[in-house]
């Protein structure tokens, strides 16, 4: 399995702080996904980087990936009460027939107010 | 509304006793997964399906079937139930190759007593 291992397992902060969680696998990927969920509820889709990107940006997550490193950075800036949630990075490989999209254990946020 | 169903939500049954989770996607997906979620270990899969007719196992496929007719359908049975398959089960769908985000199912909680 190339599972993805985020690191920290858990990270408490305060509202207002920054969050930053890594991401590191094993074998070649064709992009990298990180993924949301809140308490026993589904995963919601937050992001994607291509292999061949190095940074992406979407409202307040910063996404880096380091693929000769094979690493991955999420960073929540000005992180709310609401932002409170699991966060999982996925890694995704294709070629041919064959391939997969494999989750980490994920790292669990808590944001107090 | 573009979504992934499951049924039933919440299942207590007993060890033995036949059950089949259904997914449906309503998105013309190719790619079908299923995973189990488990306190400390992250999201597991247990199998996917690549098309029609095109399953493969994941990384906890032992006690668990699963069968790919229909593009929208993608259940999973558990043809004699036991206690360690107790868990938060979630079923996704996305396009293939996974170039994009993959789509999450409310969950399944089943108990097995």
């Amino acid at each position: 399995s190339q599972q993805g291992e985020e690191d920290p397992q858990a990270l408490s902060i305060q509202e207002g702080e920054n969050a930053t969680m890594n991401c590191s696998y094993k074998t070649s990927i064709n992009n990298l996904q990180w993924y949301r969920q809140n308490s026993g509820r589904g995963l919601v889709h937050l992001i994607l980087i291509r292999s061949n990107e190095r940074e992406k940006h979407s409202g307040r997550l910063r996404v880096t990936l380091d693929t000769s490193k094979k690493s991955s950075s999420l960073l929540i800036t000005a992180s709310r009460a609401a932002d409170t949630a699991s966060y999982f990075c996925a890694t995704a490989y294709y070629g041919g027939s064959q391939g997969n999209l494999i989750f980490g254990k994920g790292t669990k946020l808590s944001v107090k107010p | 509304e573009a979504q992934v169903t499951q049924n039933p939500r919440y299942l207590i049954t007993v060890t033995g006793k036949k059950l089949t989770v259904t997914c449906s996607q309503n998105m013309n997906h190719e790619y079908m997964s299923w995973y189990r979620q488990d306190p400390g270990l992250g999201l597991r899969q247990i199998y996917y399906s690549m098309n029609v007719e095109v399953t493969d196992k994941g990384d906890v496929p032992e006690g668990y079937k699963v069968s790919r007719k229909e593009k929208r359908n993608f259940p999973l049975i558990l043809e004699s139930p036991s206690p360690n398959q107790t868990s938060l089960y979630f079923c996704a769908s996305s396009l293939w190759p996974p170039r994009g985000e993959q789509f999450f199912g409310p969950g399944t909680r089943l108990t097995v007593l």
